[in-house]
């Protein structure tokens, strides 16, 4: 089976700009996580969708967001970005209570 | 709350020795735990996970951590380190799937392998 996949891989963007972020599960997997990954607070939960619905989110802002579609591929979307946006976004495919993870999208704002 | 505590951020070993890498957690229910390992500019690879089966967990590339509730830990060991096992480590611990999906992150544990 293919892996989860990510795209794009790495972006740069500009202070008060938006960006959305794609992400392709393992097939068969219905549910998706979202993490953020800085070096400053580590690895921190966004949210977590099955089946187009978000079941839980973690401590962001409302300028985080995300959705589901049908055949299970999600976006997250980060509006009016600031500079502490710069992250590496992990998404996770899930099975189980297992979390397998992509590659990552690298994003820096400057 | 969950929690994930990894004593050391750095750890270094030389090429041949014992890796031990401490994870220790808080959970108010049987947790599920987990170990990743992370290589420069990838994502985190899942190393091993443990679901209340065995306490003593084998994992990928010769790594194995084992679960002591008493200790309330999941170390990571392997018996012999190769250069390629130089990486960022973390522990996760989840209350299960039917709690979200969320995983709680220790602050990881890089490991340098001299030779």
């Amino acid at each position: 089976k293919a892996g989860v996949t990510q795209t794009p891989r790495y972006l740069i963007k500009t202070r008060g700009q938006q960006v959305t972020l794609s992400c392709s599960p393992i097939s068969g997997h219905r549910s998706v996580s979202w993490y953020q990954q800085t070096p400053g607070q580590g690895l921190q939960f966004l949210f977590e969708y099955f089946s187009e619905t978000q079941r839980n989110k973690g401590n962001f802002p409302g300028r985080f967001s995300g959705r589901q579609f049908s055949n299970s591929r999600s976006e997250m979307n980060v509006s009016t970005l600031e500079l502490g946006d710069s992250a590496l976004y992990l998404c996770a495919s899930i099975w189980g209570e297992t979390q397998y993870f992509g590659p990552g999208t690298r994003l820096l704002v400057l | 709350a969950q929690s994930v505590t990894q004593l050391g951020s750095h750890v270094s070993v030389s090429e041949g020795a014992l890796v031990l890498l401490r994870c220790n957690y808080s959970s108010s229910v049987p947790p599920y735990l987990f170990w990743y390992v992370q290589y420069p500019n990838q994502g985190l690879q899942l190393l091993l996970k443990y679901t209340s089966a065995a306490t003593l967990v084998k994992g990928i590339n010769g790594f194995e951590a084992e679960f002591k509730k008493s200790e309330t830990s999941f170390h990571l060991t392997k018996p012999s380190a190769h250069m390629s096992d130089a990486a960022e480590y973390f522990c996760a611990v989840s209350e299960g799937y039917n709690q979200g999906g969320k995983l709680i992150f220790g602050q990881g544990t890089e490991l340098s392998v001299k030779p």
